[in-house]
Order: structure tokens, then sequence, then C-alpha cells
């Protein structure tokens, strides 16, 4: 069954320190990959997605995300987080075939420290 | 930058209540979704509506779940006779395209309380 999967539940780290949320995807092809963040009684912004070429894809706010295929997996990175990163972060995934049906993952809080 | 807009964004209502959420689409949009983000889970899949026909649905919406869009602009779900249980946040989104590469752009939520 397609399945997406975000292993960290909570996330904390320090302002200035290097982030990274993870993301599997359980498919049988190539699906489109995206991020989308949540913050605090917001609704769901994208931050960058993945359709195909570069598996290295920029987004907004200095995020990036990087396509392995091998491992199946989508993970968030960015170098350096501020404060206003504090938010949840959404991993889905849009399998192809049929109608537009995003499947989310359950989701990672992530916390700032100063 | 052009948004989907959700009006209310928060209603309380008691049990058994019928409730309307309402979303305005970006306008070149043709296709609209309805999820569900019940407080602590993940976001679901409701239903998907093109060409004023349902798509597709999840086995969420059941029949206390309708959709429709009465004019040109809104699209809205409604949920006949509300239980506890459909407390939660409830996201419209849109899309150009129905299938393939393509970005669904989501509104900021209308908020449900069941009481």
């Amino acid at each position: 069954a397609q399945s997406v999967t975000q292993p960290d539940i909570h996330i904390t780290v320090s302002e200035g320190a290097s982030l990274e949320l993870r993301c599997n995807y359980s498919y049988g092809a190539t699906p489109y990959l995206f991020w989308y963040v949540q913050s605090p009684g917001q609704g769901l912004q994208l931050l960058l997605k993945y359709f195909s070429g570069d598996t290295l894809v920029q987004g907004i706010k200095g995020f990036e995300a990087e396509f392995k295929r091998s491992q199946s997996s989508f993970n968030l990175r960015k170098p350096s987080v501020h404060w206003s990163d504090a938010a949840e972060y959404f991993c889905a995934v849009l399998f192809s075939g049929g109608y537009n049906k995003l499947i989310f993952g359950a989701g990672t809080r992530l916390a700032v420290h100063p | 930058e052009p948004e989907v807009t959700q009006t209310p964004s928060h209603q309380v209502t008691q049990m058994g209540q019928e409730v309307i959420l309402r979303c305005v689409p970006i306008s070149n949009h043709l296709y609209f979704y309805w999820y569900r983000q019940i407080l602590g889970q993940k976001v679901e899949f409701l239903v998907s509506f093109y060409n004023n026909e349902i798509s597709e649905k999840s086995e969420i919406f059941d029949d206390q779940f309708s959709v429709e869009r009465p004019d040109g602009s809104n699209f809205t779900l409604k949920i006949r006779s509300t239980k506890l249980e459909d407390s939660a946040m409830y996201f419209c989104a849109s899309s150009e395209w129905g299938s393939g590469a393509n970005v669904l752009t989501f509104g900021a939520g209308s908020r449900l309380t069941v009481l």
C-alpha cells in the first residue's frame, strides 16, 4: 500500500543549528514529492516540491530537500535554523495515476531553542 | 500571489447540527479538494471535485458529507448532522490539473468544533 513515513514526531534544535527532517515513502514508481509547513493556527504552505530532474531541490525560506530513489526518501534540510522556523512540517506524496490525492506523513513538530 | 480563501476560520456547533464550510479556490483552477486534520493526527484526503462532479472520495467521506460548487467562485463542504468526531481542521485546496506533476494550493483551514 502507498504510505508516507516521517519517523520523527518531535525535533528540537538550537537556533543556528542545522536541521534534517526525514521522510520515506512506499510506492512502486517515482512519486511526486512535497514538503509543506504549518505554523501554529495557520494553513499548509508549500516549501518545495520534486517532480523530476535534479534530485536536490531548493525551496522557500532557505530549505532544500534531496530525493534519493534508492532509499525511497525525500529528506528536508536547512543549514541554519531560525526561531521562526518553529512549526509542523509535513511530507506529502502524490502518487501517479488517478486524480490528485496527496498522501501526508504524520508530521514532524520542530521546536527551536534560542 | 493567488490564494485559496476559507470561511469561517472557526465554527463551533452542537452535535447533530448541519455545518457548511466555504472555500473560494484560485480563479483559474479547475480541481478542488477537501482535506481534514483531526487534532494531533495527519492530514487526510476527503474528496476531489471536477466539472461539478466528485472525482474521488475517501472512506471518510460518507453520506453525511456533500460538496457543491453553487456558483462560479465558491466550493462548499456540508456536513449534514455533525458528530463529535467531526471536530477537526478542514482544508480546502485547488489545482490547475487533476493528475500528474501538479501543485495543490491549500487554504488556511476552517476549524470545526462539535460540542
